[in-house]
């Protein structure tokens, strides 16, 4: 069926990395743009990193630039979070999202996964 | 990238009707027909309920519709039901291939 599956969390120190995946499936992933989207514990939700649906271009929140990466492997239908110097502030249930960039830009995220939770603590 | 303005709570009791607004700027919500609304029960993931400020997803209740007028959006619940009860997030594009989010709006049905 027609769903997305993150996986990829876990607790990490500070400083460190990881890498969340997101396995897309029922759907032609080469058709539609793809968000990593955050929630903090008890907070709301924020977007956090975009990528076309050709892979050509990408965009992130200010917060994570030049320390997160989003890429896309369409041989496996997977979107990636590359994760580095990870901060306390980045402990956060993430999720991936799909966009169905109907304007040619980000537009609205019409199927969402169950979301990873990433903790980062020492 | 700053948060969109939203109430933290709004409360009905069934069969009522409730409505939960959204601010931005006008270099957000005012300048693009792109405010979506999302419904996150607890321990869940978001679901699209409203797209294009107005406009509902196949198999979203006619009970959910959207307005705006200037930098506010609006979400307008009619006839209150206990599945009601859950966050609600509005969201926009803000320029430069960028998205924001609301801060969020508990509902609670009395």
């Amino acid at each position: 069926q027609v769903q997305l599956v993150e996986s990829g969390g876990g607790v990490v120190q500070p400083g460190r990395s990881l890498r969340l995946s997101c396995v897309a499936s029922g759907f032609t992933f080469s058709s539609y743009g793809m968000h990593w989207v955050r929630q903090a514990p008890g907070k709301g939700l924020e977007w956090v990193a975009v990528i076309w649906y050709d892979g050509s271009e990408k965009y992130y929140v200010d917060s994570v630039k030049g320390r997160f990466t989003i890429s896309r492997d369409y041989s496996k239908n997977t979107v990636y979070l590359q994760m580095n110097s990870l901060r306390a502030e980045d402990t956060a249930v993430y999720y991936c999202a799909r966009d169905p960039f109907v304007h040619g830009y980000p537009n609205w995220f019409d199927l969402w996964g169950q979301g990873t939770l990433v903790t980062v603590s020492s | 990238q700053s948060a969109l303005t939203q109430p933290a709570s709004v409360s009905g009791s069934p069969g009522q009707s409730i409505t939960i607004s959204c601010t931005g700027t006008s270099s957000d919500v005012g300048s693009y027909n792109l405010v979506s609304w999302y419904r996150q029960h607890p321990g869940k993931a978001p679901k699209l309920i409203i797209y294009e400020g107005t406009k509902r997803p196949s198999g979203v209740s006619n009970r959910f519709s959207g307005s705006k007028s200037g930098n506010t959006a609006s979400l307008t619940i009619s006839g209150l039901q206990a599945e009601d009860e859950a966050d609600y997030y509005c969201c926009t594009y803000a320029g430069s291939n960028t998205l924001v989010f609301g801060t969020g709006t508990k509902v609670t049905v009395l």
